[in-house]
């Protein structure tokens, strides 16, 4: 089935320590893809998009993203977070065969600590 | 002041009841999308709307419709609700022109007991 997974529902980092967020979809051709974060209370706000050219990408919040084609994987890091970014963050993909609607992934809950 | 924002912020109601969930935006975006979010299950695609006079039904239509009064502003109404609608529904709106990234209102907080 056509999907968008999270694999890890919930994450406990230190402050300072490297993040790593994986994200992997399941659909035949490159969507565009995006990670969103949703801090408690708020709304989603975007962190970073991919849509071609360097699969690095940089975000706001000093977060990066690699997109790899041979695994359809698009993982979030940060190399030292802060206990500010503890929030959900979503991964989620635009299928060109989907009219570019998001579809999201479950959610993946960053706790941090000090 | 807020581009997209939700009324009401938190909503209780009782099964049975109509509950309209409003969505306005200064974006200018012709795009506008209702989601609702549950926890494990991240955001569903409930209804969207690619212009003011396109709606189109999401993955989760059923028990939902929508208005969209205008080119700012979306509806989504439960003709009835029911418990299990209890949830977090967010508005998103995209751009035609942009590179299809949503953003997104505050979310309501809608309980039905």
């Amino acid at each position: 089935a056509q999907s968008v997974t999270q694999p890890d529902i919930h994450i406990t980092v230190s402050e300072g320590a490297s993040l790593e967020l994986r994200c992997n979809y399941s659909y035949g051709a490159t969507p565009y893809l995006f990670w969103y974060v949703q801090s408690p209370g708020q709304g989603l706000q975007l962190l970073l998009k991919y849509f071609s050219g360097d699969t690095l990408v940089q975000g706001i919040k000093g977060f990066e993203a690699e997109f790899k084609r041979s695994q359809s994987s698009f993982n979030l890091r940060k190399p030292s977070v802060h206990w500010s970014d503890a929030a959900e963050y979503f991964c989620a993909v635009a299928p060109p065969q989907y009219g570019n609607k998001l579809v999201f992934g479950a959610g993946t809950i960053l706790r941090v600590k000090s | 002041d807020a581009d997209v924002t939700q009324t009401p912020r938190n909503r209780i109601t009782k099964t049975g009841k109509r509950i309209m969930l409003e969505c306005s935006q200064t974006k200018g975006h012709d795009r506008m999308y209702w989601y609702r979010q549950d926890p494990g299950l991240g955001l569903r695609l409930i209804y969207y709307s690619f212009d003011v006079k396109d709606i189109n039904k999401g993955e989760i239509s059923d028990g939902y419709s929508v208005s969209r009064q205008a080119q700012a502003k979306f509806s989504l109404s439960l003709e009835s609700a029911i418990p299990n609608q209890t949830a977090l529904y967010f508005c998103a709106t995209s751009d035609t022109s942009g590179g299809y990234e949503q953003y997104f209102g505050p979310g309501t907080r809608l309980t039905v007991t």
